[in-house]
């Protein structure tokens, strides 16, 4: 079983619509990560997480929000969906201690807004 | 700002043989980390070497390997020996090393390998 999954996978939604994609992790991690992958742009930070109570914006948090339910789950949603918003989601994982510095990338969400 | 700069969009290598990706970052940190990143078409993202800041030495993984030359901020990728497997975007990535441990990406360079 994979130690970061995301759901779901594939989602189109309209344009002005709520939506929520989730993440959750068996690594035993504490620190969660979302990032937004555009095609020429790489991979952007969104919002990350160091514990249940910490919650930090990353680079680009306008027009998002994040929920950490708990140590192993950590929700992206998107309050009022743009076209601008459709892009590939991932979410990833990192230990506190050890080696907190290399990530762990869930298999990512296909996000389109029409 | 931290920044990571992939200056070729696009490679092509044939099987079995040698290529370079390049990379150059930015950074005022002495104590950082360096990634090599593939994404292959599944869109996963699947660590391929680190390189510590503080390591002279350059990071081996099988028929990958880096040439880190802090000095001039570079971080190349070397892949030996290449395979119809290894056709992937590869990405660049600096971890600060600090409290947060937040990766910036380079924009990525499309690796084709040719039979």
């Amino acid at each position: 079983d994979a130690d970061v999954t995301q759901t779901p996978r594939n989602r189109i939604t309209k344009t002005g619509k709520r939506i929520m994609l989730e993440c959750s992790q068996t690594k035993g991690h504490d620190r969660m990560y979302w990032y937004r992958q555009d095609p020429g742009l790489g991979l952007r930070l969104i919002y990350y997480s160091f514990d249940v109570k910490d919650i930090n914006k990353g680079e680009i948090s306008d027009g998002y929000s994040v929920s950490r339910q708990a140590q192993a789950k950590f929700s992206l949603s998107l309050e009022s969906a743009i076209p601008n918003q459709t892009a590939l989601y991932f979410c990833a994982t990192s230990a506190a201690s050890g080696r907190p510095y290399e990530q762990y990338f869930g298999p990512g969400t296909r996000l389109t807004v029409t | 700002a931290q920044t990571v700069t992939q200056s070729q969009p696009e490679m092509s290598v044939q099987e079995a043989e040698t290529v370079t990706l390049s990379c150059t970052y930015d950074t005022s940190e002495s104590d950082y980390y360096l990634f090599w990143y593939k994404q292959p078409p599944s869109r996963q993202m699947i660590l391929v070497i680190r390189q510590e800041a503080y390591k002279q030495q350059n990071a081996t993984e099988n028929r990958f390997s880096v040439n880190f030359q802090k000095a001039a901020k570079s971080f190349s990728l070397k892949i030996s020996d290449s395979q119809l497997g290894d056709a992937a975007m590869y990405f660049c990535a600096h971890g600060d090393g600090g409290a947060t441990n937040k990766l910036i990406f380079g924009t990525g360079t499309l690796l084709a390998v040719q039979p």
